[in-house]
C-alpha cells in the first residue's frame, strides 16, 4: 500500500519569505510517481508537477522548486518569494503503475495549508 | 482551466435521495477517475474508467455506481444519501495508456468539483 504524509498541517508566512512543505512518501514498489497539487481557496485542484522516481533531477519552474531525495523517501516543495496568491492548500501526491498499463489512482497526503500575509 | 468540467458546481439534498454527478473529460483524454474530498477522510480515490470500461475501485460505497458512455463522459449516481455523504466531489482525466512512455506517467488533470450538501 502506498502513503503520503505531509506533517506541516498549516504554514504561515509574510510575503517575500521562503517556504518548504514537506511530504514523505511511503511505496515497496521501484517505479512511481510523485505530484503535487494546488487548491486555492476557489476549490479546484491544479496540477503543479509529476516527477517519476527513476528521475532524481530536481526542477525549478520560476519560483517554485522541488528536491526529490529518494534515500529519505522525501518530494519536497519550496516557494521562493512567497506571494499572497500562493495561498492555497498543497497536496502531495502519490502513484504507481497498474498492471492494465492505465495511469493508477492517485494516493494523497493530507495537503499543508499555506497563507501568505503582507 | 484544465479542461475537465463538471456539473453541477453545487447540490444540496435531502438524505435518502439520489442524485447524478456529470463529468466531461479533456478533449482526447479516455480515463475518467472520481475522488471524494472531505473534512475527515481528505481526497480519497473512488473509481476509475477507461475508454468505457471501469479500471479500478477505491473505496467506494455500494450506494455508489459510476460509468463511462460512449462519447466518454462520465456519470457518478450517489443513492440513499446520508449526511456524511456531504463532501467535494472532483472528476479527473488523463490521456490514457496510448499517451506512450511509461504506463502511469500520464497526469491526472482535475475539474472544478462538485459540492454536495446533503441535508
Amino acid at each position: 500500500a502506498q502513503k503520503v504524509t505531509q506533517a506541516q498541517t498549516e504554514i504561515s508566512v509574510v510575503e517575500k519569505e521562503d517556504v518548504t512543505l514537506d511530504c514523505v512518501y511511503e511505496t515497496r514498489d521501484t517505479t512511481y510517481y510523485l505530484f503535487w497539487y494546488k487548491q486555492p481557496p476557489s476549490g479546484e485542484l491544479v496540477f503543479l508537477i509529476r516527477r517519476n522516481s527513476f528521475d532524481e533531477q530536481n526542477e525549478i519552474s520560476g519560483r517554485y522548486s522541488w528536491n526529490f531525495q529518494k534515500s529519505t523517501s522525501s518530494f519536497n516543495f519550496t516557494i521562493t518569494a512567497s506571494q499572497v496568491v500562493d495561498s492555497a492548500v498543497y497536496f502531495c501526491a502519490l502513484s504507481v503503475p497498474q498492471d492494465t498499463g492505465t495511469a493508477s489512482k492517485l494516493t494523497f497526503g493530507t495537503g499543508t495549508r499555506l497563507q501568505v500575509t503582507l | 482551466d484544465s479542461g475537465v468540467t463538471q456539473t453541477p458546481k453545487h447540490l444540496i439534498t435531502a438524505t435518502g435521495q439520489r442524485v447524478t454527478l456529470r463529468c466531461s473529460p479533456r478533449s482526447g483524454d479516455l480515463s475518467v477517475y472520481w475522488y471524494q474530498q472531505s473534512l475527515d477522510q481528505g481526497l480519497q480515490f473512488l473509481i476509475q474508467y477507461y475508454n468505457g470500461e471501469e479500471r479500478a475501485k477505491g473505496n467506494i460505497l455500494e450506494r455508489f455506481s459510476a460509468q463511462q458512455f460512449p462519447d466518454l463522459h462520465s456519470e457518478l449516481n450517489l443513492s440513499s444519501l446520508e449526511l456524511g455523504d456531504s463532501a467535494l466531489y472532483f472528476c479527473a482525466s488523463s490521456v490514457g495508456p496510448l499517451a506512450g512512455g511509461h504506463p502511469g506517467t500520464d497526469t491526472q488533470y482535475f475539474g472544478p468539483g462538485t459540492r454536495l450538501t446533503v441535508l
